[in-house]
């Protein structure tokens, strides 16, 4: 079984400063990691995964996330943010049969 | 990635009776799911949809009042039945295995707003 913890429901941050989303799991079988994003009133959108490689991971708009098999961490992070940010986060973990276990989610409110 | 389409987008719903849902892909994929997004909420699997077979359902869901089907590699449905107020949710699909490839990234719908009054 697995499972996902997100430590933070809620994340206020003003533009620009840098912020770091906590993700931590559980899981029995090979690890496979997301993070999705669902801005208002939208559907969920994939941000970036981890599958195997590299443990440091990118997205288009400037996220990244490192995953951290000590830790059994793989949190969201980003230098600089911006206004259009502001969404709400869910990490995600595999299971074996491919069905996704969520998180509870983080609200992540940029402030101007 | 898949372009995912659902209908209807949106509905209220009168307490008592069924909504079936639609879910469309352009494009084949291995696999189809049903998630529900209850409000505020994150969100929950309620079943594998499985083609030309039965639907492999969560713990907490049943067949009788989510049946499910998925007649080819890119259309399923979603049936919420006997609706209550409980029943008010986002209900998302989503596909992996775009091509028959590997499952392992999950793409998602724009989603259903239900809700029953």
């Amino acid at each position: 079984a697995q499972s996902v913890t997100q430590l933070d429901s809620q994340v206020p941050v003003f533009e620009e400063a840098p912020v770091e989303l906590r993700c931590n799991y559980s899981s029995s079988v090979s690890v496979y990691l997301f993070w999705y994003v669902q801005y208002p009133n939208q559907g969920l959108q994939l941000l970036l995964k981890y599958l195997s490689g590299s443990t440091l991971v990118e997205s288009i708009n400037g996220f990244e996330a490192e995953f951290n098999k000590s830790q059994t961490s793989f949190h969201l992070r980003k230098p600089s943010v911006h206004i259009s940010d502001t969404a709400e986060y869910f990490c995600a973990v595999i299971g074996s049969a491919r069905q996704l276990t969520f998180g509870s989610g983080t609200q992540l409110t940029v402030l101007p | 990635s898949a372009v995912i389409s659902q209908k209807p987008s949106r509905d209220i719903c009168q307490r008592g009776t069924s909504l079936t849902i639609q879910c469309q892909v352009d494009s084949q994929v291995t696999m189809m799911f049903w998630y529900r997004q209850q409000p505020g909420q994150s969100l929950t699997l309620i079943a594998t949809a499985n083609q030309g077979s039965e639907a492999t359902y969560e713990s907490g869901f049943v067949i009788d009042k989510f049946p499910i089907s998925r007649p080819n590699l890119t259309f399923s449905t979603l049936t919420v039945s006997n609706m209550s107020p409980e029943d008010s949710s986002i209900y998302l699909c989503s596909v992996a295995g775009e091509g028959g490839g590997e499952a392992y990234e999950q793409y998602f719908g724009p989603g259903t707003r239900l809700t029953v009054t």
